[in-house]
């Protein structure tokens, strides 16, 4: 049984440029989680999702970020135009359903930014 | 807003000793969770904890929570280099449906 596929495992990208940064849920799970952490720091709550909709972004930037999970494909987290601060790990996690069953977590996404 | 944090933030102990890693929180939740990471990795989940006085034990490692307090633990029993790592608490927002706020991390270093 696949765990959490993330995709790519390192970005690098210039001042300004685009990134998008995809998660595979684990198979039966319907709901994504997206996470940001800085280096020697906690992870810190971004956006959370179901298929085709968003369910709570009150930790995603207002601007330059975005979040999806389409009907059919992986779910997207785009980042805008990148500056410096953006880079960090991005981590993706899944669910089976809202409750007492813990997130299961992808490998990350390591963004750098030039 | 929910606050979690953990202590202490780096911890270095020698193989063979007890220590503890501290958790609290700061609203109501009902589900706290530990997990493991080592550098470079992703997350590995150890405990789901869900009520008060749960306490659940995994080879040198015992996880308890007391809801009342807000305050979960992590005791590390006789440690041994393998266990390095770098464990995080992370408690459920009970009202923002699944998602995690994560402690700051404890940093732990076994030596021989």
């Amino acid at each position: 049984n696949a765990g959490v596929m993330q995709n790519p495992r390192h970005l690098v990208r210039r001042r300004g440029q685009e990134a998008r940064l995809r998660c595979s849920p684990m198979k039966g799970h319907s709901h994504v989680y997206w996470y940001r952490q800085l280096p020697e720091e906690g992870l810190k709550f971004m956006v959370y999702l179901q298929k085709e909709n968003i369910i709570d972004e009150s930790g995603m930037p207002k601007e330059r970020f975005s979040a999806e999970f389409p009907k059919e494909g992986p779910s997207i987290l785009r980042i805008q135009q990148v500056v410096r601060g953006d880079s960090a790990a991005y981590f993706c996690a899944s669910s089976r359903i809202e409750g007492n069953q813990p997130q299961h977590f992808g490998d990350g996404t390591r963004l750098s930014i030039l | 807003e929910l606050k979690v944090e953990q202590n202490p933030l780096f911890l270095s102990m020698q193989e063979g000793k007890n220590y503890t890693i501290y958790c609290n929180y700061s609203t109501t939740s009902d589900r706290l969770y530990w997990y493991r990471q080592d550098p470079g990795k992703s997350l590995e989940s150890l405990f789901v904890l869900l009520s008060n006085g749960a306490v659940k034990q995994e080879g040198r490692l015992m996880a308890s929570l007391d809801t009342k307090a807000r305050l979960s633990t992590l005791h590390i029993t006789a440690a041994v280099h393998d266990l390095s790592a770098t464990y995080f608490c992370a408690v459920a927002n009970n009202n923002a449906g699944n998602m995690l706020t994560f402690g700051g991390g404890t940093r732990l270093m076994v030596k021989p």
